[in-house]
């Protein structure tokens, strides 16, 4: 039974266009995650959300933004997709207060081409 | 703005040796160490922690040190086995967020 789970695995898709990447979550936590993982293989936060706030990582352009229907799904909205959004982004949840460590989905590799 | 730092990309070892995989941070408000192993085409998976009140913690072949007046920590893999070739990110905690290092590539040679 898959803790955490990401849809779609790969993503190939245009420049310009919008798409989401969606996730979902069956642990019962409270907290969920967008990581971005560049070519360089460095695993960036990009959003933390629960459900009293979230927290955006500076540094992500406004052309992503996460949404969240309720505590068990953060979906990844991306606008005007550009060359450099290719990446493998994971989404991860994790537990305030009762766990230390994050879980983290398989995956979603994006190429934009 | 990288806090935490694995500063050798990759590692080979024979099987059956120590594996020592190592990893420095600069926020002292860190609470919480973890590792974490990936393979490809995979999500990474929790391997071991350590609280920022602790300096060791082992588990099975997998033991954590963590030397806090260094801001280092570091993994222990012994003895190393084939199965354990993949690519190991070090991470931190503060409050809810993680933070990750670059990882490290350990091929465990047969």
């Amino acid at each position: 039974d898959t803790a955490v789970s990401q849809t779609p695995k790969y993503l190939v898709t245009q420049m310009g266009n919008d798409k989401s990447i969606k996730c979902e979550q069956n642990l019962g936590h409270d907290t969920m995650y967008w990581y971005k993982q560049d070519s360089k293989k460095f695993l960036k936060i990009m959003f933390s959300y629960n459900n009293k706030e979230l927290i955006i990582n500076e540094t992500v352009p406004n052309r992503f933004s996460p949404k969240s229907p309720d505590k068990a799904h953060l979906n990844l909205h991306i606008n005007s997709l550009e060359l450099g959004d290719s990446a493998v982004y994971f989404c991860a949840s994790s537990q305030e207060g009762a766990t230390t460590e994050a879980f983290f989905g398989q995956g979603t590799r994006l190429t934009v081409v | 703005d990288q806090q935490v730092k694995q500063n050798s990309p990759s590692l080979s070892v024979q099987e059956g040796r120590i594996s020592i995989l190592n990893c420095d941070y600069t926020n002292s408000m860190f609470d919480y160490f973890l590792w974490y192993k990936k393979y490809p085409a995979e999500g990474p998976t929790f391997l071991i922690s350590i609280s920022s009140i602790k300096d060791k913690n082992e588990d099975g072949r997998f033991t954590v040190f963590l030397n806090k007046s260094a801001k280092h920590l570091s993994l222990h893999i012994v003895p190393s086995q084939p199965g354990d070739s993949a690519v190991y990110f070090c991470a931190a905690r503060f409050g809810n967020q993680f933070y990750f290092g670059t990882g490290t590539s350990l091929t465990v040679i047969p």
